[in-house]
């Protein structure tokens, strides 16, 4: 079964709001990557967490890694129009050594 | 960004035919992957070299068949395929691991649109 879950599937998101996409797994992570997937295009990495508690800012974005590492959010704050895309975790479980798993993804559509 | 490139981009072929998917990477790396990347379902890997050698293998039916020459090129040749197998399928590309291939981020390329018919 999939090892690597992402909520939500959907987000409409208001321009100018902000939205909050989980990835959570029941096994301890090795680390984690995000990745961001346009409309028509390919994965397109974003940031890799490594350590329990980590957080990582990217301008309007922030990556954060849980304490126990099981689980990863990606927060975009004053969402615009070029957020739009699918927004991907992928991570390597102890059940998947040696390669990453892929969450579903979260895809986002904005509003103005 | 043309660091991993993908041909063709497009393809339609019959369930009969005999088709082959070429990456190429100019990124120096020495790890490439197949994915395959389905409508609402996650990226699925097929395929991993690393040292041009092949180190997964996932379960992926005899139907598609990778090739690495060097380090640089992938190719997945295709046959006798079914219409399920309609996809996109990705190659990816990353320096090679010390212990784990996932400490480094993966390149991807533009993708293969395969329409099987």
């Amino acid at each position: 079964g999939q090892q690597v879950m992402q909520i939500p599937q959907y987000q409409h998101v208001q321009e100018g709001e902000d939205f909050t996409t989980y990835c959570n797994s029941s096994t301890t992570l090795s680390n984690i990557q995000w990745y961001k997937q346009r409309p028509g295009g390919h994965p397109v990495f974003l940031i890799q967490l490594v350590k329990s508690g980590e957080v990582k800012k990217q301008k309007r974005l922030t990556f954060q890694f849980g304490e126990a590492k099981k689980n990863s959010s990606l927060h975009i704050t004053a969402t615009q129009t070029t957020d739009v895309g699918t927004y991907f975790c992928a991570a390597e479980t102890t059940d998947s050594w040696g390669k990453l798993q892929f969450g579903a993804g979260t895809q986002v559509v904005v509003t103005p | 960004e043309t660091g991993v490139t993908q041909t063709p981009r497009h393809l339609v072929m019959g369930m009969t035919n005999k088709k082959s998917l070429k990456c190429e990477q100019h990124l120096g790396h020495n790890a490439m992957y197949w994915y395959k990347q389905s409508a609402k379902k996650p990226l699925e890997l097929m395929f991993v070299y690393n040292f041009k050698e092949q180190t997964e293998n996932n379960s992926v039916p005899s139907r598609f068949s990778p090739e690495c020459p060097n380090s640089s090129h992938l190719f997945l040749h295709l046959h006798t395929l079914q219409p399920e197998d309609s996809a996109l399928y990705l190659c990816a590309s990353s320096q090679e691991g010390q212990g784990s291939l996932t400490l480094y981020e993966q390149y991807f390329g533009p993708g293969t649109r395969l329409t099987v018919t």
